[in-house]
């Protein structure tokens, strides 16, 4: 079936510091998804991602929507603490209906001891 | 505009036992989807409601069950509580436009003894 793989699974930031993480499918996607989940709360929709090439900015956060539509990426300009959490790829499953859709595992993103 | 919300935020039930949680949509909304995230899951698709109708399911067992009502709020339950259904149950809406754009509320986190 359908899967997301994001990567890395985690990594640690330092403040000032630039992010990159990326979401990979076997699959074709008309749509990709990027959301930020902190502790206990549900996840905050950050971008969406509509036609392939795309490259669409909120603040600090920039996705783009590769162009084999198999992949997407985040990048955090200048991290700063609240950038801390987990932060999925989403896209719709294919053949589902609006509102079914899949999910990768995350990327952690933790403040650098 | 008020976010997602759901009740309760948290639940502890035994097996054996039922639960009912409920959910109320942006106002607007008329999709609403349910999704199950556990840590070694993740975010797993249960099911989506728009118009009071089911309009896809994922893969659980029929003791998981939702309906919506007419004003779009939506309730889900769980029967015969198992120990595996311990988990964050997340509720989100879609706008009526068919966008793939899904805004969740914070979970009610059901824990299973």
């Amino acid at each position: 079936g359908q899967q997301l793989n994001q990567s890395p699974q985690s990594m640690f930031i330092q403040e000032g510091e630039d992010v990159s993480m990326n979401c990979t499918s076997s699959s074709i996607f008309n749509t990709w998804l990027w959301y930020k989940q902190d502790p206990g709360e549900g996840p905050v929709l950050l971008i969406a991602l509509y036609k392939a090439g795309e490259l669409t900015s909120n603040g600090r956060l920039t996705a783009q929507f590769g162009i084999t539509r198999k992949d997407s990426f985040l990048n955090i300009s200048a991290s700063i603490p609240s950038d801390v959490g987990i932060y999925f790829c989403a896209g719709p499953h294919y053949g589902g209906s609006q509102g079914n859709l899949i999910f990768g595992k995350g990327t952690k993103l933790s403040v650098k001891p | 505009k008020a976010g997602v919300t759901q009740t309760p935020r948290y639940l502890i039930k035994t097996r054996g036992q039922q639960v009912t949680l409920s959910c109320s949509p942006i106002s607007g909304h008329r999709s609403v989807s349910w999704y199950q995230q556990t840590p070694g899951q993740g975010l797993q698709f249960l099911f989506e409601y728009f118009s009071e109708t089911q309009r896809n399911k994922g893969n659980f067992p029929g003791r998981f069950s939702g309906r919506q009502f007419s004003n779009s709020r939506s309730e889900m339950n769980v029967s015969t509580l198992e120990l595996g259904d311990s988990a964050l149950y997340l509720c989100a809406s879609s706008s009526t436009g068919g966008s793939y754009e899904q805004y969740f509320g914070p979970g009610t986190r059901l824990t299973v003894t």
